[in-house]
């Protein structure tokens, strides 16, 4: 079946370090795929999305390309701040716009330090 | 306000007692799903409701039942709480057109069954 596979955390960074953040998948056919963002005591937030190979979705300083070759969505940003400490979960959508069903992964733990 | 509430926000209850998990929305959309967080499991569905009539188990549906009171609330019931249904509850909704396949969530329900 569909599965989402991230990098296990904690991950522990200083501001401004680079953050990847991996995951990969396995499903059929030409899934949507995410990354969400849970802040402390807070529920999920899209953080961005990408539905179709080589896309590449953005928002707030985080990137994340969808390669199908590899069939993977990293999630990267180029200087972390204090504020992006949070539990990062990568998430596919099987069948592409119109389906319903989210699979997602354990969850990666980050933390940066002044 | 948010787009979407849940309440309680905390509950901690008994072994065999009865409890039930409420959510509200002012999206306007359809579909709606209940899923609860485990850590390091990530998150899975319980239940989903693509309209008023129409509700579907989820991957870990046992133990659970639900009600769609209206197409802003769905309601998640545990009929004889047990501890191992302690855990974070997440309630989120989607659209039926448009953005079909970004699911929105609510704060969660943090609910511990002693």
């Amino acid at each position: 079946g569909d599965s989402v596979t991230q990098m296990e955390g904690p991950v522990t960074l200083s501001e401004e370090a680079f953050l990847t953040i991996n995951c990969t998948y396995t499903a059929t056919g030409y899934p949507s795929l995410f990354w969400y963002v849970q802040y402390p005591g807070e529920g999920l937030q899209l953080l961005l999305k990408a539905t179709k190979a080589d896309d590449k979705g953005s928002n707030k300083g985080f990137e994340a390309t969808y390669r199908k070759e590899t069939t993977s969505f990293h999630l990267e940003k180029g200087s972390v701040q204090v504020s992006d400490s949070a539990v990062y979960f990568c998430a596919l959508n099987p069948s592409g716009a119109g389906s319903y069903q989210l699979t997602f992964g354990k969850g990666t733990k980050l933390s940066v330090i002044p | 306000d948010a787009d979407v509430t849940q309440t309680p926000r905390n509950r901690i209850t008994k072994t065999g007692k009865r409890i039930m998990l409420e959510c509200s929305q002012t999206k306007g959309h359809d579909r709606m799903y209940w899923y609860r967080q485990d850590p390091g499991l990530g998150l899975r569905l319980i239940y989903y409701s693509f309209d008023v009539k129409d509700i579907n188990k989820g991957e870990i549906s046992d133990g659970y039942s639900v009600s769609r009171q209206a197409q802003a609330k769905f309601s998640l019931s545990l009929e004889s709480a047990i501890p191992n249904q302690t855990a974070l509850y997440f309630c989120a909704t989607s659209d039926l057109r448009g953005d079909t396949d970004t699911q929105y969530f609510g704060p969660g329900t943090r609910l511990t069954v002693l």
